[in-house]
């Protein structure tokens, strides 16, 4: 099965600064790639997502690029603001004949942004 | 509707009591999902559903017993649990349907076991 990899459990910026997290995947199929912020207590909610066909992808300040060789994608945060602090997962799916997308996850990164 | 609900938002049971946590979405979401999540880890699956059959059960004990009875529903029923069964219990659905991927989360259930 698929084994997703996030190396940095903690990250501490100070505001303003850029945010980057790595994971690396090891199934070459995997196809979607999405990132979850979960703040304390809460639901993780999707904030970005990028397909196998695509190599980055940006939103506002957050953006993902996709190494398919290299098998690994990373979220890009630029101008952190304090409310960005929460952990962050990323995952790797393979789309399924079944018709659902089994999630995979990283063991999370927790972003600190210091004010 | 852009929302996953689950009901209850805590609970709390012993060990020989019979539970159920229930989901629900309106999105026409055809794939439903039951994950797992312990403190400062990530979501592990538990249960897929698509199309309201079980397509992957992730070797989950059977005192857990999960059912889809209609297309906006999933269920988990739950039944001499153990304590370490403590946990978030989160629902997820998506669309079915090739290159429809996004998976959307409910606020989860909190179970603790006494």
């Amino acid at each position: 099965g698929e084994n997703v990899e996030q190396h940095l459990s903690t990250l501490s910026v100070q505001e303003g600064d850029s945010a980057v997290i790595k994971c690396t995947y090891s199934d070459s199929a995997s196809n979607y790639f999405p990132w979850y912020k979960q703040e304390l207590g809460k639901r993780p909610q999707l904030i970005i997502d990028i397909r196998s066909n695509v190599g980055e992808k940006k939103d506002q300040r957050i953006a993902v690029t996709l190494n398919k060789t290299a098998k690994h994608f990373s979220l890009h945060i630029t101008e952190t603001q304090p409310e960005d602090s929460a952990v962050y997962f990323c995952a790797a799916s393979l789309y399924t004949m079944s018709g659902a997308n089994n999630l995979f996850f990283g063991t999370g990164t927790r972003l600190t942004v210091i004010p | 509707d852009t929302e996953v609900t689950q009901t209850p938002k805590h609970l709390v049971m012993g060990m020989t009591n019979k539970k159920s946590l229930k989901c629900e979405q309106h999105m026409g979401h055809r794939a439903m999902y039951w994950y797992k999540q312990k403190a400062k880890k990530p979501p592990e699956l538990m249960f897929v559903y698509s199309y309201e059959k079980l397509s992957i059960n992730e070797s989950v004990p059977s005192r857990f017993s999960p059912e889809c009875p209609n297309s906006s529903l999933l269920n988990l029923h739950l039944h001499a649990l153990q304590p370490e069964d403590s946990a978030l219990y989160l629902c997820a659905s998506s669309q079915a349907t090739s290159g429809a991927y996004e998976q959307y989360f409910g606020p989860g259930t909190r179970l603790t076991v006494t």
